[in-house]
């Protein structure tokens, strides 16, 4: 089982929809959780890092449910400029040292 | 510096060259990371420094892979005797603590021809 699972998509939706990233990690361990969005041939970038009381930073709100193991990302009044791939990662302190782990990322598509 | 500097942005090398790759973190930051990224493909951890020190090695794919970081700044990840499936873009990311986000630099495409 990969350490951070996601849902590769592509997510095609029209401009203005709201639409929902899942993400899960199977060590009960994890620390500390991160949306980091990725466009073509760049390099990620933080969204925004993800509290147990749930957060919201404009149109994006991140969820976290230690329980189920389970982060999740939504993005409301979705724009065109919101097309990339949306990177679920985890950070881990292990024995030997630290570790941030990431998914293989969600593409996000966003047509007119 | 202002941010994550990576050199060269683009290093093209014959199968069997050793390459040197560059990265200059953030003023301050103690903690650097190195991950590999294939096309089309996830993020794949190599190494992580905490100052100077590597206590997490277990992403080098092989011992053509080392890395060392100095003066608690510039670090480099070297690769000997390249083979193809090295081609990939190599990141670097720093962090002034370990439990916030991480800033990336943009790179280096590494082409073994």
């Amino acid at each position: 089982r990969k350490e951070v699972e996601q849902d590769p998509g592509p997510f095609n939706v029209p401009e203005g929809a709201t639409v929902a990233f899942n993400c899960t990690y199977s060590n009960s361990a994890s620390q500390s959780f991160f949306w980091y969005r990725q466009d073509c041939r760049k390099e990620p970038k933080l969204l925004m890092s993800v509290y147990s009381s749930g957060n919201e930073d404009g149109r994006f709100t991140a969820q976290l449910n230690r329980a189920s193991q389970y982060i999740s990302l939504l993005i409301r009044d979705s724009k065109l400029s919101d097309s990339a791939t949306y990177l679920c990662v985890v950070y881990i302190l292990t024995g030997g040292g630290n570790k941030l782990t990431f998914g293989t990322g969600t593409q996000l598509k966003v047509e007119l | 510096g202002a941010g994550v500097s990576q050199s060269p942005s683009n290093k093209v090398t014959e199968k069997g060259k050793d390459v040197e790759l560059r990265c200059d973190p953030i003023s301050g930051h103690t903690a650097l990371y190195w991950y590999r990224q294939r096309l089309g493909q996830g993020l794949e951890f190599l190494i992580y420094f905490q100052g100077n020190s590597a206590p997490d090695k277990s992403g080098l794919p092989s011992d053509r892979f080392s890395a060392e970081r100095t003066g608690e700044s510039v670090s480099t990840l070297t690769i000997q005797r390249t083979q193809q499936e090295d081609s990939a873009v190599y990141l670097c990311a720093s962090s002034l603590r370990t439990v916030s986000g991480y800033t990336f630099g943009s790179g280096t495409r590494l082409t073994v021809v």
